[in-house]
This record gives C-alpha cells, structure tokens and sequence, in this order.
C-alpha cells in the first residue's frame, strides 16, 4: 500500500536560514508527489508538484523539491526562510488508483526571529 | 484560487445527531472530495466522487455517507454524529484524476460533537 512519511513533526529555522524538510514515499511505480502548505485556519494550497522528468522542480514561494528515486524521497528545499513561512507543511502521493492522494501527518514549522 | 466554499465554517452538535456538512464549487470541475483532518494524523479521505451520483469510500469511510446530485455541490452526512467525528473537514476538488490537475482545498469546516 501507497504511503508517505514525514520524519519530522516540528521544525524550528532561524529566520533567514535555509530549510529542508524530509518526505520519504512508499509507492509502487513512479509516483505523482506533491507539497502542500497549510496556513493556521486555512486549507491546503499547493505548492510544487513532481510527474516525470526533471527531479528537481520548483514551485510557488520559492520552495523546490528534489525527487530521489533511490532513496525514496521527495525532500523539500528552500534557501532562505521568511517569518511568513511558518506553518505546516504536508507532503502527498497519488494513490494507485488515481483517484485521491495520500497525506504524510505533516511538519510543522516555526520560524525564530 | 478556486471556487470552493464549505459550510458551515464551524458547527458544534450534539452525539447522536445527524449533521450535513456542504461542499459548493464554481469551477465545474469532475472530481470532489472529502478528508477529515486530525493531529497527528494529518488529512485522510472520507469519501470521494467521480461524477454526478458518482461515488466511492476512501480510506475512513465509516460512519459517513455522501450524496453528489449536482456538479457543484457535495454533501458529508454524519448519520449519527459522534464525538470521534470532531475533526476538521476539507473538501477538494480536481479537474481530473491521475494528478493531471492537483486538488484544490476548501477552507475548512470544524465540527464538535459534545
């Protein structure tokens, strides 16, 4: 069965700090992986997706996400850190079927000025 | 961002009683959707549609039924709500399946079962 992991439950960055929070995928095929960020109060809004092809994509906000096949990874990346991107973060992949994805529990962060 | 409103926003009820949460969207799009989401469990799929009348159970479907009569519109009843459903539920859609399109979120309704 698909599933997906994230390691981390919280995470503190310095403001101004680079950032990388951790998504491991159990999958059969190549998987469709994505980043979501939620907001307190708010719902998911994407922030990169990862289909085919090149392993390193960028996304909104200047968050980028490698894919790593060989360890099963889709890790998110973000050189420098704003107050603004405090909150949590969600990593998901495509169920087999492809009708829904499936949601790691999320990582939260906090940024510290 | 996409045309998705959930109502109500909030709503606290009593164990035992039935509860209708909507799900109304503008982008005509095919697929919708139902997650619950808990601390530490992060979102799990309740139910989700595939079309008008069009529907299927997701991975915590018990307890909850959904009826999909319109393309707009998505309804989550709680038959008998109870204090296990105190959750925070998202509606999503897409334009297709396989992840051609990502999911789009609502804003949330919270519910309370005391």
């Amino acid at each position: 069965a698909q599933s997906v992991t994230q390691p981390d439950i919280h995470i503190t960055v310095s403001e101004g700090a680079s950032l990388e929070l951790r998504c491991n995928y159990s999958y059969g095929a190549t998987p469709y992986l994505f980043w979501y960020v939620q907001s307190p109060g708010q719902g998911l809004q994407l922030l990169l997706k990862y289909f085919s092809g090149d392993t390193l994509v960028q996304g909104i906000k200047g968050f980028e996400a490698e894919f790593k096949r060989s360890q099963s990874s889709f890790n998110l990346r973000k050189p420098s850190v704003h107050w603004s991107d405090a909150a949590e973060y969600f990593c998901a992949v495509g169920n087999q079927a492809g009708t829904a994805l499936i949601f790691g529990k999320g990582t939260t962060l906090s940024v510290s000025s | 961002d996409a045309g998705i409103t959930q109502s109500p926003r909030h709503k606290v009820t009593e164990t035992g009683t039935p509860v209708t949460l909507r799900c109304h969207q503008t982008e005509n799009h095919r697929y919708m959707y139902w997650y619950r989401q808990d601390p530490g469990h992060g979102l799990r799929l309740i139910h989700y549609s595939y079309g008008v009348k069009d529907t299927d159970k997701g991975e915590v479907s018990d307890g909850y039924s959904v009826s999909r009569s319109k393309t707009e519109d998505f309804l989550l009843t709680l038959e008998s709500a109870t204090s296990s459903q105190t959750s925070v539920y998202f509606c999503a859609i897409s334009e297709s399946s396989g992840f051609g399109s990502p999911l789009h979120f609502g804003n949330g309704t919270r519910l309370t079962v005391t």
